[in-house]
């Protein structure tokens, strides 16, 4: 059972444009979500996160948007620049229980020169 | 760098053996985790240490099971080896890992095992 679902194996965004990264998930008890980004031979790395409480959290060129009803989430990245060239998880957890974290299968994100 | 280093990078061994994997910590990092992911996969949780005691559990075999040291390293050990146990397995930690505030998990570079 996919509690999280990244449905887009992958996506081709062109340079200077907005990359947008959809995320869904099943788990109503999820109450923190991340992004990780992931680069060939090299560990996930965390990008942004956001917690329930929040639609919206930015940092720099990414934003990662919530909507809890629908129970999707997904991350902007404008402008789209050639280093973002990626695979990208999204990932959620239900925090003060444990830190066990759920990841989506990615989405292998290409920018276009 | 995560500060977070795995060994071996790569390891080709056979079906029905045993091998181990090895993770080292962020310097400070109380938290380690170790997951699994298999080709078209997601990465799958396995398992949690927090300070040497196991404290979350993932989808984790029989065959398999890890431990925390008290120097915080962290192995695991993977036994009886099936065609489908290769994959890549990463290793993250985090400060605290205790439940509580947003406690990010930093992820080493990984182990690729291959069973032939």
């Amino acid at each position: 059972d996919q509690q999280v679902k990244q449905n887009s194996p992958s996506l081709s965004v062109q340079e200077g444009r907005i990359s947008i990264l959809n995320c869904d998930y099943t788990n109503s008890m999820f109450d923190y979500f991340l992004w990780y980004k992931k680069y060939p031979a090299e560990g996930p790395t965390f990008l942004i996160s956001i917690s329930s409480i929040k639609d919206k959290n930015e940092d720099g060129r990414f934003t990662v948007f919530l909507n809890k009803s629908a129970k999707h989430l997904s991350l902007h990245i404008v402008p789209s620049q050639p280093g973002d060239s990626a695979v990208y998880f999204c990932a959620a957890s239900v925090r003060n229980r444990d830190d066990k974290i759920i990841f989506g299968k990615g989405t292998r994100l290409h920018i276009l020169p | 760098d995560s500060g977070v280093t795995q060994t071996p990078k790569h390891l080709i061994t056979a079906t029905g053996q045993r091998v181990t994997l090895r993770c080292s910590p962020r310097s400070g990092d109380l938290s380690v985790y170790w997951y699994q992911q298999s080709l078209d996969q997601g990465l799958q949780f396995l398992i949690q240490y927090y300070n040497g005691e196991e404290r979350a559990k993932g989808n984790i075999l029989e065959r398999f099971s890890a431990q925390q040291f008290p120097d915080l390293h962290s192995e695991l050990n993977l036994s009886s080896l099936e065609l489908g146990d290769s994959a890549l397995y990463f290793c993250a930690s985090s400060p605290q890992g205790a439940g509580g505030p947003t406690d990010t998990q930093y992820f080493g570079p990984g182990t690729r095992l291959t069973v032939l």
